[in-house]
């Protein structure tokens, strides 16, 4: 496989679950980010890793939690969701952070619907 | 703070038609420009993007886009649509020396035959 994989690629829950977002890159970044893509607003910038290590959190809810186990994996753990939160969310990487003039890798988007 | 306005939320046009797409972005320092496209049930594909240098940067799919730092844009054109360039078009800007990229709301683009 190459890119960026999300699983799954569409996902149902009710407010009460608890389900997991994954995201693989297969391109050798190190840096991997989490998005969410509602309409008619412009991409909102949840989470950013670096090496592993949280560098951004974007005043995101606590029942968003995210874990990046090594700089190839990324997830995102929901908890206690709202239908608000029904949205596509994105995973991206690139090869650097700061000093880096390349861009962002996207994968296809979860789609997530909370009922 | 950086921000990106994209004025046009839609944009229809017939076949063979050109286009342009407008990006206009605010930030008192360097920043990196750059044009994604979106088709349904996917996630974001970069067109192209401007580092620096030539201010006329050509991107996939026959589109290109010019830079005007004067003006603060970076508008998106292709000389002759097809069909299949019916998408989303998102603008994005980042500056120099950090990991943000901000995002503009996105314009759609919807070609007619």
């Amino acid at each position: 496989e190459t890119g960026v994989t999300q699983t799954p690629r569409h996902l149902v829950m009710g407010m009460t679950n608890k389900k997991s977002l994954k995201c693989e890159q297969h391109l050798g970044h190190n840096a991997m980010y989490w998005y969410k893509q509602s309409a008619k607003k412009p991409l909102e910038l949840m989470f950013v890793y670096s090496l592993e290590e949280r560098v951004e959190n974007n005043s995101v809810p606590s029942r968003f939690s995210p874990e990046c186990p090594n700089s190839s994996h990324l997830f995102l753990h929901l908890h206690t969701l709202q239908p608000e939160d029904s949205a596509l969310y994105l995973c991206a990487s690139s090869a650097q952070l700061a000093g880096d003039t390349g861009e962002l890798f996207f994968g296809e988007g979860s789609r997530l619907t909370v009922l | 703070a950086q921000s990106v306005t994209q004025l046009d939320s839609q944009v229809p046009v017939f076949e063979e038609a050109p286009v342009e797409l407008r990006c206009n972005y605010s930030s008192s320092v360097s920043v990196y420009l750059f044009w994604y496209v979106q088709y349904p049930n996917q996630g974001l594909q970069l067109l192209l993007k401007y580092l620096s240098g030539s201010t006329l940067v050509k991107g996939i799919n026959g589109f290109e886009a010019e830079f005007n730092k004067s003006q603060t844009s970076f508008h998106l054109r292709k000389p002759s649509v097809h069909i299949s360039d019916t998408a989303e078009y998102f603008c994005a800007v980042r500056r120099a020396g950090t990991y943000k990229y901000i995002f503009g709301t996105g314009t759609r683009l919807k070609v007619l035959a």
